[in-house]
């Protein structure tokens, strides 16, 4: 089973700031499969990104996500207020599909 | 647009089992697998598994396997995720997402509004 490891735990940032956020693979995550999902209090996840770094529909080009093997990384440029809220990242490279922890991004 | 619907809020006592539904509207609903994913209050997220509705069998997580059961109605574009032996761990959100493909390795896009499982 992969493990995946997101830091930080919790991102304090101030609307207009940029976040950088890690998503670390225990082993390469194969062809680059690992998605980003955002997580709003009550709401059920949205995908942001696939594939690694291929933004899904009508997700802002503020999102960005790069990385492959065992290092991803998603960043957020000029934060919105919508923007804060949990952030996970998936890999559907290999079963059993696992999910990080999740990272919170919070208004400092 | 693609929706998931799913069934709502569930109370059951221990031991009991749990069927969970959840209708896919606007799109060929055999074309992509459907997976599960449960969110315990205030954790992360957690793959139970998946099934694809034209090629099956399900696909069961590994902490799951014996205890749950999916399955799929073509006519009614409904997918069911069943939970047996039921313990206060098990409360949690159930959410159902359509799959990227018709595979089970997939990531998961729309997702459903959750339905909430919670022990008596």
């Amino acid at each position: 089973e992969i493990v995946l490891t997101q830091s930080p735990g919790t991102l304090s940032l101030s609307p207009g700031e940029r976040a950088t956020l890690s998503c670390r693979a225990s082993q390469s995550v194969s062809s680059s499969n690992l998605a980003w999902y955002q997580q709003k209090p009550g709401q059920a996840p949205r995908l942001l990104i696939y594939g690694a770094s291929s933004r899904a529909t009508d997700i802002p080009d503020r999102y960005s996500g790069s990385g492959s093997g065992t290092d991803f990384t998603l960043n957020i440029n000029r934060l919105e207020p919508e923007d804060f809220a949990v952030y996970y990242c998936q890999q559907y490279g290999s079963s059993p599909l696992t999910f990080g922890g999740g990272t919170k991004v919070e208004i400092k | 647009q693609v929706q998931l619907v799913q069934s709502g809020t569930e109370v059951k006592k221990p031991g009991s089992s749990v069927k969970v539904s959840c209708k896919t509207s606007g799109v060929t609903f055999s074309s992509n697998a459907i997976s599960w994913v449960r969110q315990a209050p205030g954790q992360g997220l957690e793959w139970m598994g998946g099934i694809s509705p034209l090629f099956g069998p399900a696909n069961y997580a590994q902490k799951f396997q014996g205890r749950v059961t999916f399955s799929a109605d073509k006519l009614g574009s409904t997918s069911y995720m069943e939970l047996s032996s039921l313990r206060s761990e098990d409360t949690a959100m159930y959410y159902c997402a359509r799959n990227s493909g018709y595979h089970n390795v997939a990531y998961f896009d729309p997702w459903g509004q959750g339905t909430l499982v919670i022990d008596s």
